[in-house]
């Protein structure tokens, strides 16, 4: 069955300073890999995807993430963080019937 | 455009009695809507699908007789809380998968229940 994991359940980042949040994923085929974000009061918003093709994947709010296959893993990058960044993270992989799992989230604090 | 709705964004019910949660699709039609679960601090746990004008397909675990949900239309699901407990209080979140997109599901904004 398909499981993600993601490591760090709270990070902290100065202002400016670059952010990568891990996601690694169990899956046997080539995998559908998301990233959402929760801000509260909010529901979730699609940061971005990776379907097939290009392994790096641009998404909205600058954030951007890698595919790596052979260390199962779908980081997510942003190379200058915001206040307005500040929210919980969630990886996610596509199962059968449309189904989505999520990771257990990681929530990310950004210090001024 | 792809706004999911949820009403009510909250609510506080006795233990013992039963709760609604509506789920909409306000610009789109929506074949097929999940219903998920996520305690404080953790991730969402999917309770069950929820397909326009059938039965509903509940994850393992999930009591469906106390989780009834019905897609009676292809804008609308509902989650009924049937004899609520406090162990039932938990944020309950939907998402609408826009038809023929696949994975792309659009998330409410989630309900948070307590019981007390």
């Amino acid at each position: 069955a398909q499981s993600v994991t993601q490591p760090d359940i709270h990070i902290t980042v100065s202002e400016g300073a670059s952010l990568e949040l891990r996601c690694n994923y169990s899956y046997g085929a080539t995998p559908y890999l998301f990233w959402y974000v929760q801000s509260p009061g909010q529901g979730l918003q699609l940061l971005l995807k990776y379907f097939s093709g290009d392994t790096l994947v641009q998404g909205i709010k600058g954030f951007e993430a890698e595919f790596k296959r052979s260390q199962s893993s779908f980081n997510l990058r942003k190379p200058s963080v915001h206040w307005s960044d500040a929210a919980e993270y969630f990886c996610a992989v596509g199962a059968d019937g449309n189904k989505l799992v999520f990771g257990a989230g990681t929530i990310l604090r950004v210090k001024s | 455009g792809a706004v999911v709705s949820q009403h009510p964004s909250w609510v506080i019910c006795k233990s013992g009695t039963s709760v609604k949660i509506e789920c909409r699709s306000l610009d789109f039609q929506a074949t097929t809507m999940f219903w998920y679960r996520q305690f404080p601090k953790q991730s969402l746990m999917l309770m069950a699908t929820s397909n326009e004008g059938s039965k509903a397909t509940y994850e393992q675990g999930v009591e469906k007789d106390k989780f009834l949900i019905n897609h009676a239309s292809l804008t609308l699901s509902t989650l009924t809380v049937t004899s609520a407990h406090p162990e039932d209080s938990s944020f309950y979140i939907c998402s609408a998968v826009s038809t023929g997109l696949r994975y792309e599901q659009y998330f409410g904004p989630g309900t948070r229940l307590t019981v007390t």
